[in-house]
């Protein structure tokens, strides 16, 4: 079936660091979305991408949406604790939604 | 946006037994959707809630097992049938608002025994 391949599975950083993040598919998709998923919560909506080139921000957070319609990118300026979690990239696939696997950011003390 | 609640938060079951998990919405959506989250692991769809109509069900799963009722348009619940450790996952309800933006709740963490 249709896959989001998500990249890294999981980050180790700093705090203060950037953060990329990246998804990509053998298949063209028409939306790409970015969510975050804190320990015991449901999953959020960070960042909704509908154009091919589009470039959108929320806070620290920007994500690409890639020219080839494959791919979607995620950065994370100047990461703090509260940016640990895991971050899903998603895309509508014959009428529903479908997830990537994730990737895991972890902030060293 | 939405603000999605489920309940319960959390349980433990004993294996055999059934549980079912609540979810309301503060506004009318017309698509509602239950996803299962197993331990480490991405979101898979069970299946879309259909008011006034039967649950359409993802590949992998069925309605004896996860019977699921959409009474209204605020409102959905879905049923764990026949328990085993196998189903210990978070259970999520989700609506759509918008162009294919899916809103989640916080989730239902279940746990077999």
């Amino acid at each position: 079936g249709q896959q989001l391949n998500q990249s890294p599975q999981s980050m180790f950083i700093q705090e203060g660091e950037d953060v990329s993040m990246n998804c990509t598919s053998s298949s063209i998709f028409n939306t790409w979305l970015w969510y975050k998923q804190d320990p015991g919560e449901g999953p959020v909506l960070l960042i909704a991408l509908y154009k091919a080139g589009e470039l959108t921000s929320n806070g620290r957070l920007t994500a690409q949406f890639g020219i080839t319609r494959k791919d979607s990118f995620l950065n994370i300026s100047a990461s703090i604790p509260s940016d640990v979690g895991i971050y899903f990239c998603a895309g509508p696939k014959d009428d529903k939604i479908i997830f990537g696997k994730g990737t895991r950011l972890h902030i060293l003390p | 946006s939405a603000v999605i609640s489920q309940k319960p938060s959390r349980d433990i079951c004993q294996r055999g037994t059934s549980l079912t998990i609540q979810c309301q919405v503060d506004s009318q959506v017309t698509m509602m959707f239950w996803y299962r989250q197993q331990p480490g692991q991405s979101l898979t769809l069970i299946a879309t809630a259909n008011q006034g109509s039967e649950a359409t069900y993802e590949s992998g799963f069925v309605i004896d097992k996860f019977p699921i009722s959409r009474p209204n348009l605020t409102f959905s619940t879905l049923t764990v049938s026949n328990m085993s450790p196998e189903d210990s996952s978070i259970y999520l309800c989700s609506v759509e608002k918008g162009m294919n933006e899916q809103f989640f709740g916080p989730g239902t963490r279940l746990t077999v025994l």
